[in-house]
């Protein structure tokens, strides 16, 4: 298996584009989780989603988030207008369940809003 | 508010000598703790796990101590390798079937002095 695999894997934009990142989770993994990871807060989770079902999207910063699972095997998160502050590396993980906890993860992400 | 917390950014040790990573928590309801590695430009990957109805869990030269009383855990690495200089974060989950979500602390920098 390929792993958790993640695009683009640097994204340069202007400040109020809209930026798509996206991930294709682990064959048969039924959670998907999407991070962001900054210096002051570390791993920080936005939303995650079960059986392609958002469970909790209680991190999601604001309204400009926005996270879509329409299959399993695809997931993108949205940012819509971008700002300088969303400059993070973002990272998406899936997890077998089956009372694995254990999260694998992608290469991630690096935004860069400018 | 932080659930997870890794109060050291940073720490150095010589080559061959112990590195003890710590980790303290504040939700009771958190029933099992993993570590993560991470290398720049990588997603973090898996390392070490224990349950809470465990104290110590080994893994070669890993071992992750749980003091629960303390909400408190540890990893040790013994003996450090220069290739065990990563980025090391700690995370805690409450396990349920509707996916496990893991909370992560902001990480601890090792660096092993050859």
């Amino acid at each position: 298996d390929a792993g958790v695999i993640q695009s683009p894997r640097h994204e340069v934009t202007e400040m109020g584009q809209e930026v798509t990142l996206r991930c294709k989770p682990i064959s048969g993994h039924n959670s998907l989780f999407w991070y962001r990871q900054t210096m002051m807060r570390g791993l920080e989770l936005l939303i995650y989603f079960n059986n392609n079902v958002p469970i909790d999207d209680s991190g999601m910063p604001e309204d400009r988030f926005s996270a879509k699972m329409p299959n399993a095997s695809f997931s993108t998160l949205k940012i819509q207008p971008s700002e300088p502050r969303d400059s993070a590396v973002y990272f998406c993980a899936s997890n077998p369940g089956r009372e694995i906890p254990e999260a694998f993860f992608g290469q991630g992400t690096r935004l860069t809003v400018v | 508010d932080q659930q997870v917390k890794q109060n050291s950014p940073s720490l150095s040790v010589q080559e061959g000598r112990i590195s003890i990573l710590n980790c303290d928590y504040t939700n009771s309801m958190f029933d099992y703790f993993l570590w993560y590695k991470k290398y720049p430009a990588e997603g973090p990957t898996f390392l070490i796990s224990i349950s809470s109805i465990k104290d110590k869990n080994e893994d070669g030269r890993f071992t992750v101590f749980l003091n629960k009383s303390a909400k408190h855990l540890s990893l040790h690495i013994v003996p450090s390798q220069p290739g065990d200089s990563a980025v090391y974060f700690c995370a805690a989950s409450v396990q349920k079937s509707s996916g496990d979500k893991l909370t992560f602390g902001t990480g601890t920098r090792l660096a092993v002095r050859p």
